[in-house]
This record gives C-alpha cells, sequence and structure tokens, in this order.
C-alpha cells in the first residue's frame, strides 16, 4: 500500500498568516495515464470533508485562491495564505492513484 | 446541485451484518465511480471501496475483503454497502462519495454488544 506521510500534525496560525502542509508518498503517484491523483480537503468539525485541491494543484469549484496546491512524484504541498476563521479545521491529502486509495494522517490547523 | 445522502447505519452487534444505502441526485449517477470512505470517531478518513460506473469493477481494503459488499443500483441512482460479520474496529461514521469529489454528510455505525 502507498504510505501518505502527512506534516506537521498540528499547525498553529494567526488570522491573516500563512500555513503550508506537506503529503510525502512511499511511491510515485503519476498514474500509467500521466496524470498524478492527489487531492486535498478540509474537514470543519462535525462536517463531512470537503475537496479543495484536485490533482496536485487545480482548485475545486468555488474554492478561494488562497488555497494552492504544487508537487510531483512523491512529494505534494498544500499552502494558505491570508488565512481566515472559516480555513480552521483538519486538512487530508488523499492518493487515488493507485488501490487502495491512502489518506494523509491528517493536519490540525489552529489559532496561534 | 450534487446531492449524496447515506442512509442505514445504526447500532449492530459484533458478527451481524447491516446494509448502507446512498441515494444521489444532481448528476448522471451512471457516469460516474462511486466510493465508500470511513471515519472511527476522533480519527483519520479511511478508504473502504470503489466500485465503476457500471459496476463491472469492485474494490476493496483488505481488513473488509470478504465481508463487505459494494454494489449499485444504476435506475435508482443508488449506491449500497452489505457489511457483513461485523467487527468492533468497522465502528465509524461513513461516507459515500462520488470519485473523489463530492461527499455525502454520512452515516454512523456503531458495532457494540
Amino acid at each position: 500500500d502507498v504510505v501518505m506521510t502527512q506534516t506537521p500534525v498540528s499547525l498553529p496560525v494567526s488570522l491573516g498568516g500563512q500555513a503550508s502542509i506537506s503529503c510525502r508518498s512511499s511511491q510515485s503517484l503519476v498514474h500509467s495515464n500521466g496524470n498524478t491523483y492527489l487531492h486535498w480537503y478540509l474537514q470543519k468539525p462535525g462536517q463531512s470533508p470537503q475537496l479543495l485541491i484536485y490533482r496536485v494543484s487545480n482548485r475545486f469549484s468555488g474554492v478561494p485562491d488562497r488555497f494552492s496546491g504544487s508537487g510531483s512524484g512523491t512529494d505534494f504541498t498544500l499552502k494558505i495564505s491570508r488565512v481566515e476563521p472559516e480555513d480552521l479545521g483538519d486538512y487530508y491529502c488523499l492518493q487515488s492513484t493507485h488501490f487502495p486509495w491512502t489518506f494523509g494522517g491528517g493536519t490540525k490547523l489552529e489559532l496561534k | 446541485e450534487v446531492q449524496l445522502v447515506e442512509s442505514g447505519g445504526g447500532l449492530v452487534q459484533p458478527g451481524r451484518s447491516l446494509k448502507l444505502s446512498c441515494a444521489a441526485s444532481g448528476f448522471t449517477f451512471s457516469d460516474y465511480n462511486m466510493a465508500w470512505v470511513r471515519q472511527a470517531p476522533k480519527k483519520g478518513l479511511e478508504w473502504v471501496a470503489t466500485i465503476s460506473y457500471d459496476g463491472s469493477s469492485t474494490y476493496y481494503r483488505d481488513s473488509v475483503k470478504g465481508r463487505f459488499t459494494i454494489s449499485r443500483d444504476n435506475a435508482k441512482s443508488t449506491l449500497y454497502l452489505q457489511m457483513d460479520s461485523l467487527r468492533s474496529e468497522d465502528t465509524a461514521t461513513y461516507y459515500c462519495a462520488r470519485g473523489s469529489a463530492y461527499w455525502g454528510q454520512g452515516t454512523l455505525v456503531t458495532v457494540s454488544s
């Protein structure tokens, strides 16, 4: 199985500040079709996860441009600029290139 | 608007069965692969199973293989998860997902005597 190592586990931030979350995979996430199926989610308390970024760097519908994704191969990053209160919660990366799909362990974005 | 509404969760004894349903609307159900993902209380996310758009292919995580069955009825726009021989470690909120993009609100399954 592909192991997704997500860091940090906890990320204290100030409102208006910047946050960066890393996800590293134990093997390449490049599919045989050339696409890389690495996605980022935010789960707010009491809610289901919501897709932020799909296939490394594509913002999902309605996601503000404060969120950006980058990376390739086995090393990926989610950046949040100008953090707002509604950005707080648990962030997860997901790889769906290989079965079984695997998630990172999660990062809790909280106020400093 | 894409909507996914799960149902069928509840309290069940170890070794018993439960069948979850996910009613889909707002998109052409038969065009999309569908998945179940679960989240144990206060824990992270765990993929359970995926079914292809036409039901011809299914994929499972090892810990549920042989006990869970994912299926779909495209005429009813409904996804299912038949869960047999349930264990305490299957206790979780189960989410239905359209591919990896849209998720339902989840249904809680508690396996306990």
